[in-house]
Parts: structure tokens; C-alpha cells; sequence
């Protein structure tokens, strides 16, 4: 079963604008991670933000957790035609590795 | 490029067959994940294995198996397929609890 949603399930912004995607999940967690997915292919894994971190940057990417809201967003700043993908995030449960995902935000990026 | 590979990348074949799935992790990951991916379940967590023991199991059904073998290298046996075992499997590795990096995936489809 799923951990969480992801809000929105698609999202459409102009090349330049910022893009941002939340994820809500049910249980306390170890760690969470955002993946993306190009149209079905593999999963690339872009950050990890650990239990005890608020916030985490990496290039164009900002990832923030709130863990009293048992909430997660990631920002794409400027965001470019070649970010279009689905993107998920995981949340990896305390005590274990496994990753449980949310559904997905399918981001379309228009030239 | 992930570092993890997985083949065959495409599997086609027909209900009550059986088919082996094979995953390289990492150079120096002892940890191997597998999951499915479905149009309608999503990303589901199925078996994990750390160095050759298995270590958590999800959703994953009877009829499926696993096994770690003393290189580390993986296989997923999946037998008596249906036509709901069309999907995407994924295996992922990693350093215990740290980021999962995910191969490129075989897409089962199952006739």
C-alpha cells in the first residue's frame, strides 16, 4: 500500500518558472527521497533528506521536511524542458531499508 | 548511469511461464531491494536482502521468490504468471539505510 499522496498529481509551468511538488505520508520515518521518472524508464534518484533535517539543497533542487506535519515538498527552481518527468518521493521506514512511494507528480515543463 | 544493472531489460511471455530476473548492485552495496511497478499499484516494495540473507519482505506474492547469492548479485524468480504480472520490476541497492539507486528496470509483460 501506498505511504502517502503527492499534491498535485500533474503540474504544467513555462520553462524559467519554479516547481513545486508536496508529499504527505502516514508513519514516522527514518529518512525521505525523491526520485524521477522519465516516461517509465528508471528511477534517478535526486536527494535524501534524513529524519532530523529540515532542509536540503542540491543544484536547482530544494527539499524541506516537516516531520510534525509528516509533510515533504521539493522545489525545481528554473525549471527546464528536460525536467519533465514524474517525480516521487519514499519515505524509508524506521527499523528497515525498504522505500514506500507516493503515486507521483507528473511535471510537464513547456518550452 | 546508476550502477546498478538488470536483465534481461525486456521479458515477453506467456501466463503459467516462469522467468528469472537478474540485478547487479553496486560495486560495495550489500543491500538489494526489489520492486514492482504497476499502472495500478503503483511502486510496491516486494523483497529485500543484505549480504545473502533476506531482510524484509513486502506484498510480495508466493509465487515469487528471491535469492542473494554470495557475489551479491540477485535474482527474482517469478513462476505461474498471470496476465496482472505485466509490470516493471526494479532492483535497487544500497549501503544500509542510505540512498537506493535504482537499475533501469525489465518490463514483464506477460501474454
Amino acid at each position: 500500500s501506498q505511504q502517502g499522496e503527492e499534491d498535485p498529481q500533474a503540474l504544467s509551468i513555462q520553462e524559467g518558472e519554479n516547481a513545486t511538488m508536496n508529499c504527505s505520508y502516514k508513519t514516522s520515518i527514518n529518512n525521505l527521497q525523491w526520485y524521477r521518472q522519465n516516461s517509465g524508464r528508471g528511477l534517478v534518484h535526486l536527494i535524501l533528506i534524513r529524519s532530523n533535517e529540515r532542509e536540503k539543497h542540491s543544484g536547482r533542487l530544494r527539499v524541506t521536511l516537516d516531520t510534525s506535519k509528516k509533510s515533504s515538498s521539493l522545489l525545481i527552481t528554473a525549471s527546464r524542458a528536460a525536467d519533465t518527468a514524474s517525480y516521487f518521493c519514499a519515505t524509508g521506514v524506521i527499523g528497515g531499508g525498504k522505500l514506500i512511494f507516493g503515486q507521483g507528480t507528473e511535471l510537464s515543463v513547456k518550452p | 548511469d546508476s550502477g546498478v544493472t538488470q536483465t534481461p531489460k525486456h521479458l515477453i511471455t506467456a501466463t503459467g511461464q516462469r522467468v528469472t530476473l537478474r540485478c547487479s548492485p553496486r560495486s560495495g552495496d550489500l543491500s538489494v531491494y526489489w520492486y514492482q511497478q504497476s499502472l495500478d499499484q503503483g511502486l510496491q516494495f516486494l523483497i529485500q536482502y543484505y549480504n545473502g540473507e533476506e531482510r524484509a519482505k513486502g506484498n510480495i506474492l508466493e509465487r515469487f521468490s528471491a535469492q542473494q547469492f554470495p557475489d551479491l548479485h540477485s535474482e527474482l524468480n517469478l513462476s505461474s504468471l498471470e496476465l496482472g504480472d505485466s509490470a516493471l520490476y526494479f532492483c535497487a541497492s544500497s549501503a544500509l539505510g542510505g540512498e537506493q539507486f535504482f537499475g533501469p528496470g525489465t518490463r514483464l509483460t506477460v501474454l
